[in-house]
């Protein structure tokens, strides 16, 4: 059973508007949320990370924010950019140095 | 730096044959793992290793075997492959002293068993 999951498998948005990727989990253990994103025929790179003691990490144009009462984490991308086309994966620890992936979401950024 | 590398980047079996996957890293990194993405499934880890001569089994490691004789290493083995083993095959390394999570990946071994 995952205990990461991205309910949105795309995502289309107009280039220079807002991107907002969500993630839910179930494990209550988990205590660092990572986003990794992915173009084609490249592995995962990392992009920005949170850990549960904070609700917000902003790095440049991205922030990811975490409510862990609801389970909750997404990404927000701003402005989006046609650089920004690839799939991102939410990510999650538990102290183990072992990460837990989502299945992904697929975003074009539209010129 | 090369990072994380791995050979090869593609590869045709026959149900049956085995094959090794290589995975190198010059990070000086104490840990290392090897991943299948599957479309809808994301990245589901395989085996890992917390240094060397150490391994341990993941999420889904039936039908793999892994060695870690050097530090720098991670071999990842298919001893008879079967169609479901048709994947992606990603190898990742992290420092493993810190408290940071972030691992770094390789770019991948697109494997189809026919």
């Amino acid at each position: 059973d995952q205990q990461v999951k991205q309910n949105s498998p795309s995502l289309s948005v107009q280039e220079g508007r807002i991107s907002i990727l969500n993630c839910d989990y179930t494990n209550s253990m988990f205590d660092y949320f990572l986003w990794y994103k992915k173009y084609p025929a490249e592995g995962p790179t990392f992009l920005i990370s949170i850990s549960s003691i904070k609700d917000k990490n902003e790095d440049g144009r991205f922030t990811v924010f975490l409510n862990k009462s609801a389970k909750h984490l997404s990404l927000h991308i701003v402005p989006s950019q046609p650089g920004d086309s690839a799939v991102y994966f939410c990510a999650a620890s538990q102290n183990d140095y072992k990460l837990s992936f989502g299945a992904g979401t697929t975003v074009t950024v539209r010129a | 730096n090369a990072g994380v590398t791995q050979t090869p980047k593609f590869r045709v079996l026959k149900t049956g044959q085995s094959m090794t996957l290589l995975c190198a890293q010059d990070m000086n990194h104490e840990y290392m793992y090897w991943y299948r993405q599957d479309p809808g499934m994301g990245l589901r880890l395989i085996h890992y290793s917390v240094g060397e001569g150490t391994t341990a089994k993941g999420e889904v490691p039936d039908g793999y075997n892994v060695s870690r004789l050097k530090k720098q290493n991670f071999l990842l083995g298919l001893e008879s492959a079967a169609p479901s083993q048709t994947s992606v095959y990603f190898c990742a390394s992290h420092w493993g002293h810190t408290k940071s999570y972030e691992q770094y990946f390789g770019p991948g071994t697109r494997l189809t068993v026919t």
